[in-house]
């Protein structure tokens, strides 16, 4: 069973905010929320992640609702190089990150 | 820094050849780990090695060996390939950093079994 879910695509116009949702309905108390982004053929690279409070760094921002069901990715001004696939996952402390098939984001000029 | 490391980029097999895929890291990192991803696919876990002389299987360790070779190299064997296994195998790297688990990933190795 699939732990988040995430909208298959959506697009997005440069210089503006993307808002990528996910929702974790199941999420245990000490599952952490990561997201990863995989541009185009190359290795996922890590954004940010958080447990409880909104968590921001130079890359983006993560907002994750109090009671932690459901949690929001925000890319403050996409640019064309932000153009990826995202992927939203919960886990615990462990070794296991479970990637599914995350969101194709398109960022237009 | 290199970061991580894999060799080779590209490889085509036949069915039945054997075959290891090189990954290094030279961010001094406890963890390594072996993704694999078919197209339109997200990651699969294969195998991981949480420390050095450690490995431990994955979602799909079917068909694979792995070696801890010390605390930098972690290989990943094919002994009799399977055109099944034709993906991209990503190697990870990572270390406990404030109680979580930050992974950084290589450039991916292309496999084809024909």
């Amino acid at each position: 069973d699939a732990k988040t879910t995430q909208p298959t695509s959506m697009d997005c116009a440069e210089g503006r905010a993307a808002n990528l949702p996910c929702n974790h309905s199941t999420i245990s108390g000490n599952e952490y929320v990561y997201w990863y982004r995989q541009i185009h053929s190359q290795g996922p690279q890590y954004i940010i992640h958080g447990l409880k409070n909104n968590e921001t760094n130079e890359m983006a921002s993560l907002i994750i609702t109090e009671d932690r069901k459901s949690s929001t990715l925000i890319l403050p001004h996409a640019t064309l190089r932000d153009t990826a696939v995202y992927y939203c996952i919960v886990s615990p402390n462990d070794y296991k990150l479970s990637f599914g098939a995350g969101t194709t984001v398109t960022v237009r000029a | 820094n290199a970061g991580v490391t894999q060799t080779p980029k590209f490889q085509v097999l036949k069915t039945g050849q054997s075959m290891t895929l090189q990954c290094a890291q030279d961010m001094n990192h406890n963890s390594m780990y072996w993704y694999r991803q078919d197209p339109g696919m997200g990651l699969r876990l294969i195998y991981y090695s949480a420390s050095e002389g450690t490995t431990d299987k994955g979602e799909v360790p079917n068909g694979y060996n792995v070696s801890r070779l010390n605390k930098r190299e972690f290989s990943l064997r094919l002994e009799s390939a399977a055109p099944s296994q034709t993906s991209v195998y990503f190697c990870a790297s990572s270390e406990v950093a404030s109680g979580t688990y930050e992974q950084y990933f290589g450039p991916g190795t292309r496999l084809t079994v024909t």
